[in-house]
Parts: structure tokens; C-alpha cells; sequence
């Protein structure tokens, strides 16, 4: 079954910062490939999507992740963090021939001034 | 901008009883899904539906689940008896076409007992 690995559940920057977030999955056929940002009482939003063609996809809010096909990871990247960057982050991939999204466990991030 | 409506924010119930959570998915949508994060671990994919019938479901989504969509409008999920375990954030999302982003709801937070 397909799974997806975010590497750290908490990951703290200072304001100005580079932010990296890690996601890996398991598939032998590439999926489809999500961030999602979660702020306090809200909703899911998406940050941006790989499908196909061109493996570093821009977002919202300046993020960036790219798809790295040999090393199954999509990584998630900001240059500069913001304090309005601080939220839960969650990286997520649609199987092939699936509906459903399957989701890594999230990484609260926290921006230190 | 169109955005998916989740009601009530918050429900708290004692074990046994029936509940019904109701999602008002963005009005030109076609799929409609449920998922639920128990406090702590991963968003979970409970079921998907379409043109009126469950199209995919996960292994959590038993007799005891149901969904529908009575008017039209709503897509409500209901546990006939709701148990500890129950308790969690559920997310309602919606999509114009399969393979489309998937829109997310605020959550309804469960509490069961």
C-alpha cells in the first residue's frame, strides 16, 4: 500500500529563514504528489501539486517543492520564512488509478522571530 | 470564492448515539469525500462518492458508516453508533473532476463519550 513519510513532526526556523520540509513515499509508479497547509481552525489548503511534466513546482506564498523521481521524495522549500508561514503542513500523494488522497502525518512548523 | 462549508464546528455526543455530520461541497463538484484525523495521527481517506454511490471506501469505513446526499446541496456522513475511537476531526472535500485538487472543508470535531 502506498505510504507517505514526512520527516519531523516539528520543525522550527527563525523569521528570515530557509524552510525545508521532508516528504517521502513509497510507490514504484510515480503518484500524484500535494502539499497542503493547515492554519489554526481552518480548513486544508492547497500549496501546490506535482502531476507531470516539470519536476520543481511553484506554489502559494512563495513555496516551492520539487520531485526527485530517484530518490521518492517531494520536498517541500521556502527561502525566507515568514510568521505568517506558521502552520501545519501536510504532504500527500494520490495513488494512480485512486480517488482518495493518501496523507503523511504532518509537520507543525514554527517560525521563532 | 467558492469554498467547502462544514457543519457544526464541534459535536460532542455520548457512545451509542447516531450522529450526522453535513459538508456543503463547492456547487459544481461532482466528488465527494470524507476523511477523519484522530488527534495526534494522519489524515485518514474514509470514502468517496459519485453520481449518487460510494465509489471507493478504506477498510475504517464499516456498516457503521453511512453517506449520503439528500438534496442535492449537503453530503452528510452518519455513524449509527458511535464509539470512543470515533472521536476525531472529520474533513469533508470536493472536486470537480477525478483527478482535480481536492477542496477541504474546516472539519467537524467529534467528540464522542
Amino acid at each position: 500500500a502506498q505510504s507517505v513519510t514526512q520527516l519531523g513532526s516539528h520543525v522550527s526556523v527563525s523569521e528570515g529563514a530557509l524552510v525545508l520540509l521532508r516528504c517521502n513515499y513509497s510507490s514504484s509508479v510515480p503518484p500524484y504528489l500535494f502539499w497542503y497547509v493547515q492554519y489554526p481552525n481552518q480548513g486544508l489548503q492547497l500549496l501546490l501539486k506535482y502531476t507531470t511534466g516539470a519536476t520543481l513546482v511553484k506554489g502559494i506564498n512563495g513555496f516551492e517543492a520539487e520531485f526527485k523521481k530517484s530518490e521518492t521524495s517531494f520536498h517541500l522549500t521556502k527561502p525566507s520564512a515568514h510568521m505568517s508561514d506558521a502552520a501545519e503542513y501536510f504532504c500527500a500523494v494520490r495513488p494512480q488509478g485512486a480517488q482518495k488522497l493518501v496523507f503523511g502525518q504532518g509537520t507543525r512548523l514554527t517560525i521563532n522571530p | 470564492e467558492p469554498e467547502v462549508t462544514q457543519t457544526p464546528s464541534h459535536q460532542v455526543t455520548q457512545m451509542g448515539q447516531e450522529v450526522i455530520l453535513r459538508c456543503v461541497p463547492i456547487s459544481n463538484h461532482l466528488y465527494f469525500y470524507w476523511y477523519r484525523q484522530i488527534l495526534g495521527q494522519k489524515v485518514e481517506f474514509l470514502v468517496s462518492f459519485y453520481n449518487n454511490e460510494i465509489s471507493e471506501k478504506s477498510e475504517i469505513f464499516d456498516d457503521q458508516f453511512s453517506v449520503e446526499r439528500p438534496d442535492g446541496s449537503n453530503f452528510t456522513l452518519k455513524i449509527r453508533s458511535t464509539k470512543l475511537e470515533d472521536s476525531a476531526m472529520y474533513f469533508c472535500a470536493s472536486n470537480l473532476g477525478q483527478g482535480d485538487t481536492q477542496y477541504f472543508g474546516p472539519g467537524t470535531r467529534l467528540t464522542v463519550l
